[in-house]
């Protein structure tokens, strides 16, 4: 079964520091896709980026940067130079290429940016 | 593009009574919608998949008579929560799945209906 495991639950940090939301998954299957959401108080999910299981290329997208290893089965989300702004929950999810678009989330990481 | 609109954003509704949450596709054709459920602090839950045209698919543990789902047309579904309690005071989420071109795989997700049962 799919399965994916945000096995922190609240970061708190001090603006301008470096986090790392850490996010490990579970599935049988060869192709797959995994996904970063942003979920800032006001409820609307920000897609942040998706990743198929044949690219395991690290991707930096300004002060966003994910680290993909299937060896490990994790897909970590790192925030350099945190903001106030960037404090929200961030779900990790799975999109299993066979079940027809279903998402698993994982339980997410609730990210606390301190002035 | 690819926006997805759900209304209304927030409700609020007396034990028993039934409410209505739409889910619209507004730049694209939605052949699959999805229907989510998060309670406060928690995860979101899939709760059912709509297919236009067809019935829906739900969950293990989703009551089917409860949370009834009509996808008639590839850009509106629709959540009616029958007989509301308490219980069923969440945020529900849906998304809905592109039909073609690039964005085939790609699943957007509407801005939320806050529902709260009195």
């Amino acid at each position: 079964a799919q399965k994916v495991t945000q096995a922190q639950t609240e970061i708190s940090v001090v603006e301008k520091e470096d986090v790392t939301l850490d996010c490990v998954y579970e599935t049988r299957d060869t192709t797959y896709y995994l996904f970063w959401y942003k979920q800032p108080p006001s409820g609307e999910l920000v897609f942040l980026i998706r990743r198929n299981s044949f690219d395991e290329q690290n991707e930096i997208s300004g002060r966003y940067s994910w680290n993909f290893q299937k060896s490990t089965s994790s897909f970590n989300f790192t925030i350099t130079a945190s903001q106030v702004v960037d404090s929200a929950v961030y779900f990790c999810a799975l999109r299993d290429y066979n079940q027809g678009g279903k998402l698993i989330f994982g339980q997410g990481t609730e990210l606390s940016v301190k002035p | 593009g690819a926006v997805v609109s759900q209304h209304p954003s927030w409700v609020i509704c007396k034990s028993g009574t039934s409410v209505k949450i739409e889910c619209r596709s507004l730049d694209f054709q939605a052949t699959t919608m999805f229907w989510y459920r998060q309670f406060p602090k928690q995860s979101l839950m899939l709760m059912a998949t709509s297919n236009e045209g067809s019935k829906a698919t739900y969950e293990q543990g989703v009551e089917k008579d409860k949370f009834l789902i009509n996808h008639a047309s590839l850009t509106l579904s629709t959540l009616t929560v029958t007989s509301a309690h308490p219980e069923d005071s969440s945020f529900y989420i849906c998304s809905a799945r592109d039909r073609a071109g690039p964005r085939g795989h790609e699943q957007y997700f509407g801005p939320g209906t806050r529902l709260t049962v009195t």
